[in-house]
């Protein structure tokens, strides 16, 4: 099992919409979440920290199970600008400054 | 203002010719890493720096070494670049000891090997 897995898409969903990816970590002591955005080319980019009690930011929302082991992120309202790849990243345990990397999910919004 | 800075942004080489890639940064932070990322993949960890501790990744190949003569540079040195060492390079760096804290990345440096 991968130690964090993401649907890889691509997602293709019209301007407006809401969307919803989804990602799931193998590590139970894992202790930090992030969603990071990466355009074609370009570097990744934090989007936001994921808390446990939920967080926003805008159109985004980002959650957290930690029974489950899943993270989610939800933006309403997209736009064009939202079209990227949206990374997964989780911190290791306590003591290893290491994050791991999902595969990302691509999404285009499309006109 | 760039806070971690990579050059150069592109680099041509030619295969089994050895290249430098450099980066630095201004956050003054204790931790830096090189990723790997080839189209379509997560960026692939080749080893970080905490302070002037090198930690290496189990299945980073020889062919790649680093250096890190102070807190703000780092390299990444190919000895005898192959077609399959073609990427984006990445470098990141991090403040230790803050679980919450993310990484930053520079622009990346894309390797072609001729």
């Amino acid at each position: 099992r991968k130690e964090v897995e993401q649907d890889p898409g691509p997602f293709n969903v019209p301007e407006g919409a809401t969307v919803a990816f989804n990602c799931t970590y193998s590590n139970s002591a894992s202790q930090s979440f992030f969603w990071y955005r990466q355009d074609c080319r370009k570097e990744p980019k934090l989007l936001m920290s994921v808390y446990s009690s939920g967080n926003e930011d805008g159109r985004f929302t980002a959650q957290l199970n930690r029974a489950s082991q899943y993270i989610s992120l939800l933006i309403r309202d997209s736009k064009l600008s939202d079209s990227a790849t949206y990374l997964c990243v989780v911190n290791a345990p306590f003591g290893n400054e290491k994050l791991t990397f999902g595969t990302g999910t691509r999404l285009t919004i499309i006109p | 203002d760039a806070m971690v800075i990579q050059n150069p942004r592109y680099q041509v080489t030619q295969f089994g010719k050895p290249v430098t890639l450099s980066c630095s940064q201004t956050l003054n932070h204790n931790v830096m890493y090189w990723y790997q990322q080839k189209s379509s993949q997560a960026p692939k960890l080749l080893f970080h720096y905490y302070d002037k501790d090198f930690n290496n990744e189990a299945d980073t190949p020889d062919n790649f070494q680093s250096r890190r003569p102070n807190t703000s540079f780092c390299f990444l040195d190919i000895r005898s670049p192959g077609l399959g060492d073609a990427a984006m390079y990445l470098c990141a760096t991090k403040r230790a000891g803050g679980f919450t804290d993310t990484q930053y990345f520079g622009p990346g440096t894309r390797l072609t090997v001729l």
